[in-house]
């Protein structure tokens, strides 16, 4: 699976949009992007995931670039309860059924911290 | 309806000992993984069962570490002979594993393993 980047940390004021980016410049023609976050003590939760064109469902809004090396995930009003840290992971999608690609990797995501 | 149950919650053990994990995962699920997570780390690979069967077990990190996954549903991850760095959060997710794109990973809540 290619690897991502993304920023260590940010911050967000409540009630504002949170756009965390994630670059995936090796990313391959059927790797899709995957977001997930984890809240302290939880285990990680899915958010939304996209190939090639912008996606949204009630968590968010993902938008991937033309030429597919970065996305940007958007909380569009962040509340206190989203500060959590989020994982981009690019991977195969379609359950590669019985094989070994399944796995999904995360890397250190980024701490966001939605302040009052 | 019900989530991905791990126990116990919590697990304190003496260097030396063995332990089981628990994970039940969402029912009709197929896959079934096994990460750890140590204190302020990203989440780490084990395991991935695709029903019974272990297609990838490359993130196990000694022969220490097993897993097992029966009737397809309930699965149990021995750790023998414990030690120190083997204290982490121990988490397990399930998922359809079907072949749509719309794939997602459950997690449960984790078991916070202490060794002493």
């Amino acid at each position: 699976d290619a690897k991502t980047t993304q920023p260590p940390s940010m911050d967000c004021a409540e009630g504002r949009a949170a756009n965390l980016p994630c670059n995936h410049s090796t990313i391959s023609g059927n790797e899709y992007v995957y977001w997930y976050r984890q809240i302290h003590s939880q285990g990680p939760q899915y958010i939304i995931h996209g190939l090639k064109n912008n996606e949204t469902n009630e968590m968010a809004s993902l938008i991937i670039t033309e030429d597919r090396k970065s996305s940007t995930l958007i909380l569009p009003h962040a509340t206190l309860r989203d500060t959590a840290v989020y994982y981009c992971i690019v991977r195969v999608a379609g359950g590669n059924y019985g094989g070994a690609t399944n796995k999904l990797i995360f890397g250190t995501g980024t701490l966001l911290a939605v302040q009052p | 309806g019900a989530g991905v149950s791990q126990s116990p919650s919590n697990k304190v053990t003496e260097k030396g000992k063995d332990v089981e994990l628990r994970c039940d995962p969402i029912s009709g699920h197929t896959a079934l993984y096994w990460y750890r997570q140590s204190l302020g780390q990203g989440l780490e690979f084990l395991i991935y069962f695709q029903g019974n069967s272990a297609p990838d077990k490359s993130g196990l990190p000694s022969d220490r570490f097993s897993a097992e996954r029966t009737g397809g549903s309930v699965s149990t991850l021995t750790i023998q002979r414990t030690q120190q760095e083997d204290s982490a959060v121990y988490l397990c997710a399930s998922s359809l594993a079907d072949r749509s794109t719309n794939e997602k990973l459950f997690f449960g809540s984790g078991t916070q393993l202490s060794v002493l």
